[in-house]
């Protein structure tokens, strides 16, 4: 079975741009979590999608906007980029309800310059 | 809010060491616990993880860990150090949100693991 899958690998933006990422779930898991990771504040949880809705949101600003599409399938959203937002934004999934352990995708690397 | 707390940012073994990583947790409810590896620019995987049952659990390529309640702690055991452990390790809390089964992870900041020949 394919892992979690995230596109693209890496990325470049400009300050004040707006950037988003692709995250394809494990088939069959319906839940899926952004995190963003930095040397400064480690992991952070972003946000957690089930079923096409926002289930439960991190301390972030307003920003930072996600969906799920009724395949599962997930996208994040950052718009007027600021350079604290360079991160590795790692995706992860899980088959959801009652089921704890989530898998993780090999994340997106964003630089903003 | 919980949150979790990895003693040491940094461990050093020789190879065929002992391996001990050590975390502790603060909830109120009890918790589910997970240990992470996550190699260079990879993200991570689930080495383990508790939820109920058997306070010691087995997970890949060896590792084991122990839920401790009265010590709040969930520790992170190898017998014998591998070169290719040397890697980052996170350890998380998952906090279930309004009663649901749904929740976030919350990491600790992570401790890399150095293993010398």
């Amino acid at each position: 079975k394919a892992g979690v899958t995230q596109t693209p690998r890496y990325l470049i933006k400009t300050r004040g741009q707006q950037v988003t990422l692709s995250c394809s779930p494990i088939s069959g898991h319906r839940s899926v979590s952004w995190y963003q990771q930095t040397p400064g504040q480690g992991l952070q949880f972003l946000f957690e999608y089930f079923s096409e809705t926002q289930r439960n949101k991190g301390n972030f600003p307003g920003r930072f906007s996600g969906r799920q599409f009724s395949n599962s399938r997930s996208e994040m959203n950052v718009s007027t980029l600021e350079l604290g937002d360079s991160a590795l934004y790692l995706c992860a999934s899980s088959l959801g309800l009652a089921v704890y352990e989530q898998y993780f995708g090999p994340g997106t690397r964003l630089t903003v310059t | 809010a919980q949150s979790v707390t990895q003693l040491g940012s940094h461990v050093s073994v020789s190879e065929g060491a002992l391996v001990l990583l050590r975390c502790n947790y603060s909830s109120s409810v009890p918790p589910y616990l997970f240990w992470y590896v996550q190699y260079p620019n990879q993200g991570l995987q689930l080495l383990l993880k508790y939820t109920t049952g058997a306070t010691l659990v087995k997970g890949i390529n060896g590792f084991e860990a122990e839920f401790k309640k009265s010590e709040t702690s969930f520790h992170l055991t190898k017998p014998s150090a591998h070169m290719s452990d040397a890697a980052e390790y996170f350890c998380a809390v998952r906090e279930l949100a309004g009663g649901t089964s749904y929740g976030k992870l919350t990491f600790g900041q992570g401790t890399i693991l150095t293993v010398h020949p």
